[in-house]
């Protein structure tokens, strides 16, 4: 079993849709909790970041973990064709994120 | 440069020879990560280096595999004896901050490695 679990997709949705990425992990000692983006040929970029349970929200992303149930999301309102690209979760024990341990990625196409 | 740079972009190689890709991560980051990403799969762990502390070998997948770098620049992965399953786009990565969690890391684009 991996680690990190997360649906490779492709999901496909209009632009304007709302859109809902997840993962499921096994280890309960991640802490630290990501969503890294990484467009087509480029290296991935930090999107959001939580630590332990809660929301967080910047513009049209809201970042959710749900550590009693394993659970993390990623939620994108009013998706934009520039939306489009792969979706990383990653997880971290320390604050010091030396070692990320990543889903696979989800890929996602925002139609116009 | 503005970013981490690495090169070549792509590698097409026979089994069995050496390869060696090359970072130059962001002037002044002192944290510096390679990860590998196969088809299909979430990044993986290589090796980091911070300042002039030991390198974190931990996630070199066999001892074909081999990192350096000179002080806080430039920074060489080099794969010894290639075999099929090490073709994967592998990935620099650079940080100033102590807390890589909350600030990430700024990655290159990538090398991609195709072992034939």
């Amino acid at each position: 079993q991996k680690e990190v679990e997360q649906d490779p997709g492709p999901l496909s949705v209009p632009e304007g849709a709302i859109v809902s990425l997840n993962c499921t992990y096994s280890n309960s000692a991640f802490q630290y909790f990501m969503w890294y983006r990484q467009y087509s040929r480029k290296g991935p970029e930090l999107l959001m970041y939580t630590y332990s349970s809660g929301n967080k929200e910047d513009g049209r992303f809201t970042a959710q973990v749900d550590k009693s149930s394993k659970y993390i999301s990623l939620f994108i309102r009013d998706s934009q064709p520039s939306d489009s690209a792969t979706y990383l979760c990653a997880m971290s024990f320390s604050w010091r994120g030396n070692k990320l341990v990543f889903g696979a990625g989800t890929i996602l196409r925002v139609k116009s | 440069g503005a970013g981490v740079s690495q090169s070549p972009s792509n590698k097409v190689t026979e089994k069995g020879k050496d390869v060696e890709l090359r970072c130059d991560p962001i002037s002044g980051h002192t944290a510096l990560y390679w990860y590998r990403q196969r088809l299909g799969q979430g990044l993986e762990f290589l090796i980091y280096f911070q300042g002039n502390s030991a390198p974190d070998k931990s996630g070199l997948p066999s001892d074909r595999f081999s990192a350096e770098r000179t002080g806080e620049s430039v920074s060489t992965l080099t794969i010894q004896r290639t075999q099929q399953e090490d073709s994967a786009v592998y990935l620099c990565a650079s940080s100033l901050y102590r807390d890589r969690a909350r600030y990430g890391y700024t990655f290159g684009s990538g090398t991609r490695l195709t072992v034939v």
